[in-house]
């Protein structure tokens, strides 16, 4: 398996620009993840999946952050409109709870950079 | 909420030195992950341990939950061990990352 697959890997853009995070879990999870590190925070959970339900998004940090998804294969987390706080590395992440539970393997990241 | 806590936050070692890590959580748990997060920010899964002892090369890990701790032994480091080793712990369905311990292994 490819594991979960995050693009882009890097993000640079400009405070007010809309941003669009994509991830592709590993085949077969049920459950899907969206986290954020910053060095003051460390890892938060912003909201998680669960057969392409949104289960719990109390972590999403203000109206600006959205997150979907649509399909088994496929989420998107988005903010509009950026700001430079929002510089961060974001993760996705998925699982499958009937093979181990909540047993999380996680993408490579997409480094975002507001300016 | 529940507290994770690791120590030590940041160890230094010459290659083929031994060490262990250890994770103390504040309240019951579902499972535990141990995560090794390279120098390229990637975070790989080193085990899913809730309980017991498993091992995996130079790496071991036991959870004792009914004391609410993990440790993670790292046998002859090695300067690719080096990074940040997070435990995460699931309480209600979410994982609560510790802070870390950050390794740096010297040849």
């Amino acid at each position: 398996d490819a594991g979960v697959i995050q693009s882009p890997r890097h993000e640079v853009t400009e405070m007010g620009q809309e941003v669009t995070l994509r991830c592709k879990p590993i085949s077969g999870h049920d459950y899907l993840f969206w986290y954020r590190q910053t060095m003051m925070r460390g890892l938060e959970l912003l909201i998680y999946f669960n057969n392409n339900v949104p289960i719990d998004d109390s972590g999403m940090p203000e109206d600006r952050f959205s997150a979907k998804m649509p399909n088994a294969s496929f989420s998107t987390l988005k903010i509009q409109p950026s700001e430079p706080r929002d510089s961060a590395v974001y993760f996705c992440a998925s699982s499958f709870w009937q093979s181990s539970y909540n047993e999380q393997f996680f993408g490579p990241g997409t480094r975002l950079t507001v300016l | 909420g529940i507290q994770v806590e690791q120590s030590p936050p940041d160890l230094i070692l010459q290659e083929g030195a031994n060490s262990t890590l250890r994770c103390n959580f504040s309240d019951s748990v579902n499972n535990l992950q141990w995560f090794h997060q390279n120098p390229w920010g990637q975070l790989i899964n080193l085990f899913y341990i809730p309980s017991g002892t498993k091992q995996n090369g130079r790496l071991s890990a036991t959870t004792v939950a009914t004391e609410r701790y993990s440790l993670l032994y790292i046998s002859s480091s090695q300067t690719t061990d080096s990074g940040v080793y997070f435990c995460a712990v699931d309480h209600t369905d979410k994982l609560i990352f510790g802070t870390g311990t950050r390794l740096q292994v010297f040849p």
